[in-house]
């Protein structure tokens, strides 16, 4: 079966840093691109960034709202994404999703998502 | 940056009706829209791809439609399972961008 797992969030304060993982199973992780996406308390889905694969050299892209602060990196062999959070405030409060897109030449959806970590600032 | 525009945030319905959810794009997005179900402490789920294309092991009740701006998801008989929120995302540009959800409530 193939699922993402996150893990790392809890209750930090402002201006503090958190790392969160997403650990996939059941599938060639290598050849996704790999998303963050978060859902404040109450409310809808906001895009945080991507991290695409070994193919397009790891590249990245970020919400403004982040850039500068939050650093996605991927280890492959783990299966794993990560989210560096820095100088935390009462705005990032909320569950974080990784999410990954479809390997399938040219498209650019989600096909999988995790259950979420909640991240408390 | 695309703002994505669901007109209604709820909608009231009944196991059996026919119910469509509309979706508006700031600019034209083409084909480049996501329809994703979100259910209470539940991982959210994929449901359409490309504007119209429904995903690996999503029944043929849901289907997508709309090109450009303006798109709708309609399921054609609602199911006691498809009571949940649903958003549309579009993909074309960067930043990613979502609607603000459609709640179907009982």
């Amino acid at each position: 079966e193939m699922q993402l797992v996150e893990s790392g969030g809890g209750l930090v304060q402002s201006g503090e840093s958190l790392r969160l993982s997403c650990e996939g199973s059941g599938f060639i992780f290598g050849a996704h691109y790999m998303d963050w996406v978060r859902q404040a308390p109450g409310k809808g889905l906001e895009w945080v960034g991507r991290i695409e694969n070994r193919g397009q050299r790891f590249n990245t892209e970020y919400a403004a709202s982040v850039r500068g602060r939050f650093t996605i990196s991927r280890d492959d062999s783990k299966m794993s994404i990560y989210l560096q959070m820095r100088r935390l405030t009462t705005a990032d409060t909320a569950v974080y999703f990784c999410a990954r897109l479809s390997a399938v030449p040219r498209r650019y959806d989600f096909d999988l998502w995790g259950l979420g970590t909640l991240v408390t600032v | 940056d695309i703002q994505m525009t669901q007109s209604a945030s709820s909608l009231s319905a009944s196991v059996g009706d026919r119910v469509s959810i509309t979706c508006r794009a700031s600019q034209v997005i083409f084909d480049s829209l996501a329809w994703i179900q979100q259910k209470p402490g539940e991982a959210p789920k994929s449901l359409i791809y490309d504007a119209s294309n429904l995903q690996s092991g999503v029944p043929s009740r849901f289907r997508g439609s709309g090109s450009g701006t303006d798109f709708t998801l309609t399921i054609s008989s609602l199911q006691p399972e498809d009571f949940a929120t649903y958003y549309c995302q579009q993909y074309k540009t960067f930043p990613l961008t979502f609607g603000g959800g459609t709640k179907v409530e009982i």
